[in-house]
């Protein structure tokens, strides 16, 4: 029943290790997303994909990748993990492409760096 | 860079009233506007939308109203119910922009009895 999963939930870790978050939705939707909440509460939009294909890249530091497997995943790899990542990580995703259309959410996945 | 600001970080209102949250855009180009709802350890959820060809849409208790010249919106609740109590996030977008929204701070909104 689950629209948009996201494992895990939470995620700690030492600073300079590298860790992966996985993100699936069964909406059949053509365009996912990767947003950060940091704790300013901010929800910033990190990348975009549709249809596998990068779209949106903000200015995020080169240590974040994110890959497409096919439609229904976007998994977001962090390497180096610094204290500034500690966020909470939102996927998305949505139909429409261009057009601005309802995004979709997953519950997060709270990442802490110690 | 904030271009979209939610600046009552906070509401307090009693069951039955009307809940008004407002919103505060600078960017010019922005013409779509979606408020989201957020309980705590979920992802926000879509509420109600509204295009700049509009100045208001209703979707049951939830009414948003979009005023360009001020390039302010407000999300009004009536009633409001317990239920409601959440964090209120406004985002902004341009059309044809891949789904590329910018979001407001939030406002925590809390429903007494």
């Amino acid at each position: 029943d689950t629209a948009v999963s996201q494992t895990p939930k939470y995620l700690v870790t030492q600073m300079g290790n590298d860790k992966s978050i996985k993100c699936e939705q069964n909406l059949g939707h053509d365009t996912m997303y990767w947003y950060k909440q940091d704790s300013k509460k901010f929800l910033k939009i990190m990348f975009s994909y549709n249809n596998k294909e990068l779209i949106i890249n903000e200015t995020v530091p080169n240590r974040f990748s994110p890959k497409s497997p096919d439609k229904a995943h976007l998994n977001l790899h962090i390497n180096s993990l610094e204290l500034g990542d500690s966020a909470v990580y939102f996927c998305a995703s949505s139909q429409g492409g261009t057009i601005i259309n309802e995004q979709f959410f997953g519950p997060g996945t709270r990442l802490t760096v110690l | 860079d904030q271009q979209v600001k939610q600046n009552s970080p906070s509401l307090s209102v009693q069951e039955g009233r009307i809940s008004i949250l407002n919103c505060d855009y600078t960017n010019s180009m922005f013409d779509y506007f979606l408020w989201y709802k957020k309980y705590p350890a979920e992802g926000p959820t879509f509420l109600i939308s509204i295009s700049s060809i509009k100045d208001k849409n209703e979707d049951g208790r939830f009414t948003v109203f979009l005023n360009k010249s001020a390039k302010h919106l407000s999300l009004h609740i009536v009633p409001s119910q317990p239920g409601d109590s959440a964090v209120y996030f406004c985002a902004a977008s341009v059309q044809r922009s891949w789904g590329k929204l910018q979001f407001g701070a939030g406002t925590q909104v809390v429903v007494t009895p």
